[in-house]
């Protein structure tokens, strides 16, 4: 069975400074995608960037890159420049490519951003 | 275009009683799916939808269960409610390939009381 751990319950930093998410998972499959989702206060959740296992470059979008390592099966989320708006609490979430629309999420991690 | 949508926002039942929630997935998307998000279970799939089908399941009792129209819209429908079925449901639409990004509604917010 496929695992996703968030050891951070809980972080926070100051404005325009850098902080890292982290998240390790567990699977015996080769053939998978990796999730981040930001669930700001509205709860609604809101895809941040998602990335491909086959892929060996590391996914960005704009402020958010992650770093992927594949053989120690961890996924970090690095958001740079932080900003108010980012508060939220944050999900890792996995799916395989045969269990299709099946995410599988981590317990979350509730960031603070401090002006 | 039109995100998901999910109807009632908010929901308040008694113990016993069952309950309909809907979700109108994105314009084009045939897959829809289901999750319950409480406080102590986290985010936890129910169930998911393709092209009128359930193709993926969770590890719910058989009072949870759904259904997907023609046009794509889904409907979950709780029976016999109990207390913990207090939560937040999500759902969530695709296009249904593989690895597709999935997009959630806002959710309804059930309260069992």
């Amino acid at each position: 069975a496929q695992t996703v751990t968030q050891s951070q319950p809980e972080m926070s930093v100051q404005e325009a400074e850098t902080v890292t998410l982290s998240c390790t998972y567990d699977t015996s499959e080769s053939n998978y995608y990796l999730f981040w989702y930001k669930q700001p206060p509205s709860r609604q959740m809101i895809l941040v960037i998602r990335q491909e296992a086959y892929k060996q470059q590391n996914a960005t979008e704009n402020r958010f890159s992650v770093n992927f390592q594949k053989a120690a099966k961890s996924f970090s989320l690095k958001i740079s420049d932080s900003q108010l708006g980012d508060t939220a609490m944050y999900f890792c979430a996995f799916m395989t490519h045969y269990n299709t629309d099946k995410l599988i999420f981590g317990t979350g991690t509730r960031l603070q951003v401090f002006p | 275009k039109a995100g998901v949508t999910q109807t009632p926002r908010y929901l308040i039942k008694t113990r016993g009683q069952q309950v309909t929630l809907s979700c109108s997935p994105i314009s084009g998307h045939r897959s829809v799916s289901w999750y319950q998000q409480t406080p102590g279970q986290g985010l936890q799939f129910l169930f998911e939808y393709f092209s009128e089908t359930q193709r993926n399941k969770g590890n719910f009792p058989g009072r949870f269960s759904g259904r997907q129209f023609s046009n794509s819209r889904s409907e979950m429908n709780v029976s016999t409610l109990e207390l913990g079925d207090s939560a937040l449901y999500l759902c969530a639409s695709s296009l249904g390939l593989a690895g597709e990004t999935q997009y959630f509604g806002p959710g309804t917010r059930l309260l069992v009381l």
